[in-house]
C-alpha cells in the first residue's frame, strides 16, 4: 500500500527556475525522505526530514515537513538540466513500521 | 566505493522459465530489500532482510516467488515459474541501519521482460 502521494505527478521548467515538488502521507510518521531516480537507474537518496525537524537544506535542495498537514515539499533552486528525473517521496508504512512506501513520483524535465 | 550491484540488467525469458536475480549489497549493510517497480503499481516492498534473515515476506505475490540471503555479501531473488505480468524492474537496496531511519542505496535495477 501506498502512503505518499506527490503533487504535482508532472512538472515542466525551464532551466534556472526553481522547481517545487509536493508529498502528502497520511498516518503520523519520525521521518520522511526523498529520492530521484533518473532514468532507467535506480533512486538515490537525497535528503532525510525527521519529524521535530521543520525544514531541512542540502546544497540546493530544500525540504519541508509540516506534520500537522501531514505534508512535506521538495524545493530546487537554480534548476539544470541534470535535474531532470522522478521524484519521490518515503515515509515509514506507520509509527513504527520498518517498511519504507514510496509516492507515486514527481516527473521533472528542465527545458534547456 | 561500490554501490549495490544487481545482475543481470536485463533479462528476457519465456513464460514458464525459472528466473533468477542477483544482488550485492554495500559491505557492512545489514539490511537488504527487494522491491518491484511497475508503471502501474509503482515501487512495492516484496521482502526485506536483516543480518541475513527473511523479517517480512508479505508483499512476495505468490509462493512463485523466493528469496534468499546465504551470506550479507549475496541475495537471490527468484521465481519459478516465471508469468508474463512478472515482468517489471526489480530493484535491491541496503542500509546500514532500518531502511526507515536511514538512506537505502538501490541497485540499478533487473530488467525483466517475460514473453
Amino acid at each position: 500500500s501506498q502512503q505518499g502521494e506527490e503533487d504535482p505527478q508532472a512538472l515542466s521548467i525551464q532551466e534556472g527556475e526553481n522547481a517545487t515538488m509536493n508529498c502528502s502521507y497520511k498516518t503520523s510518521i519520525n521521518n520522511l525522505q526523498w529520492y530521484r531516480q533518473n532514468s532507467g537507474r535506480g533512486l538515490v537518496h537525497l535528503i532525510l526530514i525527521r519529524s521535530n525537524e521543520r525544514e531541512k537544506h542540502s546544497g540546493r535542495l530544500r525540504v519541508t515537513l509540516d506534520t500537522s498537514k501531514k505534508s512535506s515539499s521538495l524545493l530546487i533552486t537554480a534548476s539544470r538540466a541534470a535535474d531532470t528525473a522522478s521524484y519521490f517521496c518515503a515515509t515509514p508504512l506507520g509509527f513504527g513500521n520498518e517498511k519504507l512506501t514510496f509516492g507515486t513520483g514527481t516527473r521533472l524535465t528542465i527545458i534547456p | 566505493d561500490a554501490g549495490v550491484i544487481q545482475s543481470p540488467r536485463h533479462e528476457v525469458t519465456e513464460m514458464g522459465q525459472e528466473v533468477t536475480l542477483r544482488c550485492k549489497p554495500i559491505s557492512g549493510h545489514d539490511y537488504l530489500f527487494w522491491y518491484r517497480q511497475t508503471m502501474m503499481r509503482g515501487l512495492e516492498l516484496l521482502i526485506y532482510f536483516n543480518n541475513n534473515v527473511p523479517i517480512d515476506d508479505s508483499g512476495m505475490p505468490e509462493d512463485r516467488f523466493s528469496a534468499k540471503m546465504p551470506n550479507a555479501s549475496f541475495s537471490t531473488l527468484k521465481i519459478q515459474p516465471s508469468e508474463p505480468r512478472d515482468s517489471a524492474v526489480y530493484f535491491c537496496a541496503s542500509s546500514p541501519g532500518k531502511g526507515v531511519d536511514q538512506p537505502q542505496h538501490f541497485g540499478d535495477g533487473t530488467r525483466l521482460s517475460i514473453l
